[in-house]
């Protein structure tokens, strides 16, 4: 089966630009998750979907990350304006199940952005 | 609520030597635990997982972990390493019957020298 598609693989901004993210999970694959990843860390949960339903966006910094996922299939992360901070990976990933935790996820391979 | 706790953010092991990463964890609920592995600029990749069946796991390339309720711990270990064993190991913990959400540890680097 086809994987997490995610684009584009690196982006580099300046500061108090926007950005999007896009991500297309397996086919199937009702829930989808957008973490950020910085440097040194462990990924860090942003936002949680189940079709097109918003499950989970507690970590999520409201005032600057929106996203979406119109259908529930793919989905975009925006982030608008970036700060020096938002420098990070995000990885998004998808799973059979919302309430079956013995699955795991499929992760896409991430975004590199840079904000400069 | 869970989270999960790595210890040494660093190991470093010589080539066919044993390879031994620790995690603990803290969980409210059964758990279900998972590692991943990253090489650099790749998403993350299941290793294995415990999910409740038997506490000792194997995964791929050789890695086996060991769910310890007692101890809380889920650790990784590989009898022999290999070079293209070196790449970021992360620990995480969902909930059975939560809501699918894992929490990572913040990772350990193991480097394999010749």
């Amino acid at each position: 089966e086809a994987g997490v598609a995610q684009s584009p693989r690196y982006k580099i901004i300046e500061k108090r630009q926007s950005v999007a993210f896009w991500c297309n999970p397996i086919s199937g694959h009702a829930t989808l998750y957008w973490y950020q990843q910085i440097l040194g860390q462990g990924p860090k949960l942003l936002i949680q979907f189940q079709n097109n339903g918003v499950v989970d966006d507690s970590q999520l910094p409201k005032d600057r990350f929106s996203a979406e996922r119109l259908k529930g299939v793919d989905s975009t992360l925006k982030i608008q304006p970036a700060k020096l901070e938002d420098s990070a990976v995000y990885l998004c990933a998808s799973s059979l199940g919302l309430t079956d935790g013995r699955y795991g996820y499929t992760f896409g391979s991430g975004t590199r952005l840079t904000v400069v | 609520a869970q989270s999960v706790t790595q210890l040494g953010s660093h190991v470093s092991v010589s080539e066919g030597a044993l390879v031994l990463l620790r995690c603990n964890y803290s969980s409210s609920v059964p758990p279900y635990l998972f590692w991943y592995v990253q090489y650099p600029n790749q998403g993350l990749q299941l290793l294995l997982k415990y999910t409740s069946a038997a506490t000792l796991v194997k995964g791929i390339n050789g890695f086996e972990a060991e769910f310890k309720k007692s101890e809380t711990s889920f650790h990784l270990t590989k009898p022999s390493a290999h070079m293209s064993d070196a790449a970021e190991y992360f620990c995480a913990v969902s909930a059975a019957g939560g809501y699918n959400k894992l929490i990572f540890g913040a990772g350990t680097r193991l480097a394999v020298h010749p």
